[in-house]
């Protein structure tokens, strides 16, 4: 799976938009950008996901950019509950199972949403 | 409600002995995984397991069992081979093939 950089810590205030950027210049065409976050203490939580095209559901939006090497994901009204360490991750989706599917966590990047 | 679940939340091992860790899911998936994470670092596969009485070895299976016996289970045991074993554990399951893996809230192992 291809590795992937980013920051180590941002800052935003409540009901901004919060944009957490990840560089993933190695990636190949068949694997997938994932997000997802984890709030301190408890298991983490998958956000969003997508391959090529922008995405967005209820959680966030993916912005992927047309040379795949980078994407970026948004929180378009950030909360206080929104403080997290978020994880950007890059695998590809194959037919096969278990390990195939391992997910490879960096250190993420620490959002804190603040007043 | 459909998720994930661990017990306990907070796991006491003495030295010597082993202890083993719950993980329950309803959502009727196949594929079942035990992550480690250490205080400031990403999560490591331990084991997982594609399909009942089926598992594999993970990047750092050493010291740690598993069983999967049924579909809904796939407890974890930590072994007294594991001697460094203070961490958050964490279990996931999947449908399979290129699914989305969730998350239960975890366990964490404290040693005494």
């Amino acid at each position: 799976d291809a590795k992937t950089t980013q920051p180590p810590s941002m800052d935003c205030a409540e009901g901004r938009a919060a944009n957490l950027p990840c560089n993933h210049s190695t990636i190949s065409g068949n694997e997938y950008v994932y997000w997802y976050r984890q709030i301190h203490s408890q298991g983490p939580q998958y956000i969003i996901h997508g391959l090529k095209n922008n995405e967005t559901n209820e959680m966030a939006s993916l912005i992927i950019t047309e040379d795949r090497k980078s994407s970026t994901l948004i929180l378009p009204h950030a909360t206080l509950r929104d403080t997290a360490v978020y994880y950007c991750i890059v695998r590809v989706a194959s037919l096969r199972t278990g390990g195939g599917n391992k997910l490879t966590f960096g250190t993420g990047t620490q959002l804190k949403v603040e007043l | 409600d459909g998720g994930i679940t661990q017990s306990p939340k907070y796991l006491f091992r003495k030295e010597g002995q082993n202890v083993t860790l719950s993980c329950e899911q309803n959502l009727n998936h196949d594929a079942m995984y035990w992550y480690r994470q250490d205080p400031g670092q990403g999560l490591r596969l331990i084991y997982y397991s594609q399909i009942v009485n089926d598992f594999q070895k993970g990047d750092i299976a050493e010291g740690y069992s598993v069983s999967r016996e049924k579909k809904e289970s796939f407890p974890l045991t930590v072994t007294s081979a594991q001697k460094n074993p203070t961490a958050f554990y964490l279990c996931a399951s999947s449908i399979g093939g290129p699914g989305t893996q969730y998350f239960g809230p975890g366990t964490r192992l404290l040693v005494l």
